[in-house]
């Protein structure tokens, strides 16, 4: 069964750093491009980042550019997102997602979400 | 970038009813990577379609996908109590993805 887990969300000041990770389990994670998307309270879906299965290529949304790094650790089944100078507008649920199989163009399994709180 | 705009911003519909949910994008976009999610309070989203009309395993045959080129459809044949929830379209363009701001099918 694929699972996706993350972790490390919690409350921070603005300007502060957080890092997530997200726990990955049931399938070949290195075979699979991982993606970062988030959920302010109330709002729609965004997309943050994505890496490629060998952290060859990485992208990000505008709006977290020079602040979050996504990375991965294929040994550990292991997806990452570091984000410094946080702001206010930064808080969201961030999910964790896998692209779809057979590379289609899609997110087919999601994590549950880890909060993440920027107040002062 | 590609701005993807839904429609309508809810939808108010009786069960056994047929929702329609309208996806347009700012410009043509491959077919292929038009995708629609279910998503329901405090859960996280659900692939619905990719490809703009192929089911995601496990989707009931009452959840179809249409379009091409900027206008993409959601139809849900006969809506059941189970299917109220917000359901947003993505599409990925050049590295990037995008979301449309989502509608919600709640219950007349």
């Amino acid at each position: 069964e694929v699972q996706l887990v993350e972790s490390g969300g919690g409350l921070v000041k603005p300007g502060g750093s957080l890092g997530l990770s997200c726990a990955a389990s049931g399938f070949t994670f290195s075979s699979y491009n991982m993606y970062w998307v988030r959920q302010a309270p109330g709002k729609g879906l965004e997309w943050v980042s994505s890496i490629t299965t060998t952290s060859a290529y990485i992208y990000y949304v505008d709006s977290v550019k020079g602040r979050f790094t996504t990375s991965r650790d294929n040994a550990k089944n292991a997806l990452y997102l570091q984000m410094n100078s946080l702001r206010v507008e930064d808080t969201a649920v961030y999910y964790c997602a896998r692209r779809g199989a057979d590379g289609a163009y899609c997110y087919d399994y999601w994590g549950q979400g880890t909060l993440v709180t920027v107040s002062s | 970038e590609i701005v993807l705009t839904q429609s309508p911003g809810t939808l108010s519909l009786s069960p056994g009813e047929r929702a329609t949910l309208s996806c347009r994008a700012s410009q043509s976009i491959s077919s292929n990577y038009l995708s629609w999610y279910q998503q329901k309070p405090g859960q996280p989203p659900r692939l619905l379609i990719y490809g703009a009309s192929s089911r995601a395993t496990g989707i009931p045959d009452r959840f179809s996908g249409s379009g091409s080129g900027t206008d993409f459809t959601l139809t849900i044949s006969r809506l059941e109590p189970e299917d109220f929830a917000v359901y947003y379209c993505q599409q990925y363009g050049s590295s990037i993805w995008t979301f449309g701001q989502g509608t919600k099918v709640d219950i007349k």
